[in-house]
């Protein structure tokens, strides 16, 4: 079966500290991938995904930066977070035309 | 552009009432339609997408393109269905999906 892992599940972090953000897909291989970012009245809003090995595309200017090392793993990161950037990250996968399957989600709080 | 617009962020009622969770779409092009659900504690998972046609856990959509609606429906709500539903949309192949903002659905004894 094809799995999705996010680590860590939660996170508190002070204002001006990085973060990284870990995504890892199992049983598939060359999956697009997506990070999207769940905050409170503002629903699913799409910040990076990823159609291969070092291939990020952004959708929205902001302090935070996308990595794909290896074709099973997406890195969420930022140099120095800001309180705006807490909320719930999503990672997700899609596999040609198939439909977006989800992670469990980290939820970072922001200090 | 594309956008997805659920006007209602939450809806309560009652046990075995009727239930339709409200979707708009912006499109140019031939999208296709889904509906997510996020029980509590759960990861967002999908529901239901237009092109399957098909019914799960008693809920239908029909996309309207008249309209540019993909209303949720359910002719007898029960308490399990309470969760958070996000409507989406994409152009198809390997491209992010456009989320609506969510709507809560309470349904209450």
């Amino acid at each position: 079966s094809q799995t999705i892992h996010q680590w860590p599940a939660t996170l508190v972090q002070p204002v001006g500290s990085p973060l990284s953000l870990e995504c890892t897909v199992e049983g598939t291989s060359n999956p697009n991938l997506y990070w999207y970012r769940q905050a409170a009245g503002r629903g699913l809003q799409l910040l990076f995904y990823s159609v291969g090995i070092g291939q990020i595309s952004s959708e929205v200017p902001q302090n935070l930066s996308a990595s794909r090392p290896q074709d099973r793993q997406f890195i969420l990161s930022s140099k120095k977070l800001l309180l705006s950037d807490s909320g719930f990250y999503l990672c997700a996968r899609s596999q040609g035309t198939d439909t977006q399957y989800f992670g469990p989600g980290t939820r970072l709080t922001v200090l | 552009a594309q956008r997805v617009t659920q006007p209602e962020k939450l809806l309560s009622v009652f046990k075995g009432a009727p239930v339709e969770l409200k979707c708009n779409y912006s499109y140019s092009g031939s999208p296709e339609l889904f509906w997510y659900v996020q029980y509590s504690r759960q990861r967002l998972q999908l529901l239901l997408r237009h092109i399957s046609r098909e019914s799960i856990k008693g809920f239908t959509a029909d996309l309207n393109k008249g309209e540019t609606s993909f209303h949720l429906k359910k002719p007898f709500a029960q308490e399990e269905d309470s969760a958070m539903y996000y409507c989406a949309l994409s152009n198809a192949g390997n491209t992010p999906l456009v989320f609506g903002k969510g709507t809560r659905l309470s349904v209450i004894a």
